[in-house]
């Protein structure tokens, strides 16, 4: 069953930049799929962050860098200059390819604060 | 503002059945698939529908999707109080100007009565 864990630090100061990594078991990065990057402000709604490397939100697109390291199962979501705007629970998934698009499974998220 | 328009709120009684929509544009959901994703309190969002109106492995079929020109509609019959949660729809938008962008409805809160 294929399970995904995001990881990284809970609390980034303003101005810097948010890393997080996403650690896929059950299965791998490097199948016939995308990986996602999505969030959630607090008491707020979904908003997509992008996916692979080359889709991105055009809000975010000139601050957002999503690699994947295949020898460790892994994807990052790079976040630069961030503000109190970007407090959220940040989620990783799998995409679909194709024009049959759509996320699953999630990770359980994980809650980053910007503040000083 | 959320591309897609959800209802904030809706309720109904414990087996009954409720209704959740969800307005694009030609654009978004006029040209592409929908799905639904659940979201219980305190929790990941989990895949519902894709496809407009299909369900994935271990969906029970109180779920159905619907899509008919540029709106989508999520329907839950036999309610439990196990589906109060937020549902949100989706698909992908490719609107002039966007590059092509994946956009969620803001969200509608099922409360079980």
């Amino acid at each position: 069953q294929l399970q995904l864990q995001e990881s990284g630090p809970g609390l980034v100061k303003p101005s810097e930049t948010l890393s997080l990594t996403c650690t896929v078991s059950g299965g791998s990065i490097t199948s016939n799929y995308y990986w996602a990057w999505i969030r959630q402000p607090p008491e707020k709604g979904l908003e997509w962050i992008g996916s692979g490397n080359t889709y991105y939100n055009p809000s975010l697109r000139s601050r957002v860098t999503i690699s994947m390291d295949t020898s460790k199962n892994q994807f990052s979501l790079n976040l630069r200059s961030v503000t109190a705007a970007d407090t959220a629970v940040y989620y990783c998934a799998r995409k679909s390819r194709g024009s049959s698009i759509w996320f699953d499974p999630w990770g359980h998220g994980i809650l980053v604060t910007v503040s000083s | 503002q959320s591309v897609l328009t959800q209802p904030p709120s809706v309720s109904a009684a414990p087996g009954q059945k409720v209704t959740i929509s969800c307005f694009g544009r030609s654009s978004d959901i006029g040209n592409n698939y929908v799905s639904w994703y659940q979201q219980l309190s305190g929790t990941a969002p989990k895949l519902l529908i894709y496809d407009n109106d299909k369900r994935p492995s271990g969906i029970p079929d109180r779920f159905s999707g619907s899509k008919s020109g540029t709106s989508a509609t999520l329907g839950i019959t036999g309610l439990q109080t196990g589906d109060e949660a937020d549902y949100y729809c989706g698909t992908w938008d490719n609107g002039p100007g966007s590059g092509g962008i994946w956009v969620f409805g803001g969200g509608t809160k099922l409360t079980v009565l």
